[in-house]
């Protein structure tokens, strides 16, 4: 059974300065799909960023990028230039490739502070 | 475009009672997701749906819980009788046909207490 690890319960970050989540993952596929969701405290979850295991190159989103290391099952969430509204519970996810239910991490409570 | 919507937001019901969650996913939407939070198991899927037709219901707790979808743009998520153990909150999400990784996205959540 796939599962998905967090290491990180909390962390925090001074605002303007970059923090990286760890999440790492157990599976026997070859090819897959990972995210990264965000959970602000209005509990709304939204998705941060996707990346494809086939793809070597790591997927960007703005000031949000993943450093995937597939060999290492390890996805890692880089957030640049932290801002205030990035506080949240941050939650890495795994997908089977022919799709169907997530499987979430426990979460990293990230707080950014002024 | 409106996104996935939940109802009610809060419910507060007493043991026993039944408790019906609503559920509307984005329109174009062929997949249907209910996922549960909560503090000892964290975000877990209980049941999905493709084209209205339920995939994978292993993760629906016992028989109290029922999930339907009697069409493309309304599922319900039924528990009778409720137990306090059933306060979480609830997710539905939805996606394009489930198959090749496709975003799922999630409504604002019900959060529900069982007294």
């Amino acid at each position: 059974a796939q599962t998905v690890t967090q290491s990180q319960p909390e962390m925090s970050v001074q605002e303007a300065e970059t923090v990286t989540l760890s999440c790492t993952y157990d599976t026997s596929e070859n090819n897959y799909y990972l995210f990264w969701y965000k959970q602000p405290p209005s509990r709304q979850m939204i998705l941060v960023i996707r990346q494809e295991a086939y793809k070597q190159q790591n997927a960007t989103e703005n000031r949000f990028s993943v450093n995937f290391q597939k060999a290492a099952k390890s996805f890692s969430l880089k957030i640049s230039d932290s801002q205030l509204g990035d506080t949240a519970m941050y939650f890495c996810a795994f997908m089977k490739p022919q799709g169907g239910k997530l499987i979430f991490g426990q979460g990293t409570e990230l707080s950014v502070k002024p | 475009d409106a996104g996935v919507i939940q109802s009610p937001r809060h419910e507060v019901t007493e043991m026993g009672q039944e408790v019906t969650l609503r559920c509307k996913p984005i329109s174009g939407h062929n997949s249907l997701f209910w996922y549960r939070q909560t503090m000892m198991r964290g975000l877990e899927l209980l049941i999905y749906f493709n084209n209205n037709v339920p995939i994978d219901d292993s993760g629906m707790p016992e028989d109290r819980f029922s999930a339907k979808m009697p069409n493309a743009s309304f599922s319900t998520l039924k528990i009778q009788p409720s137990e306090p153990r059933d306060s979480a909150v609830y997710f539905c999400a939805s996606s394009s046909l489930a198959g090749r990784g496709e975003t799922q996205y999630f409504g604002p959540g019900t959060r529900l207490l069982v007294l």
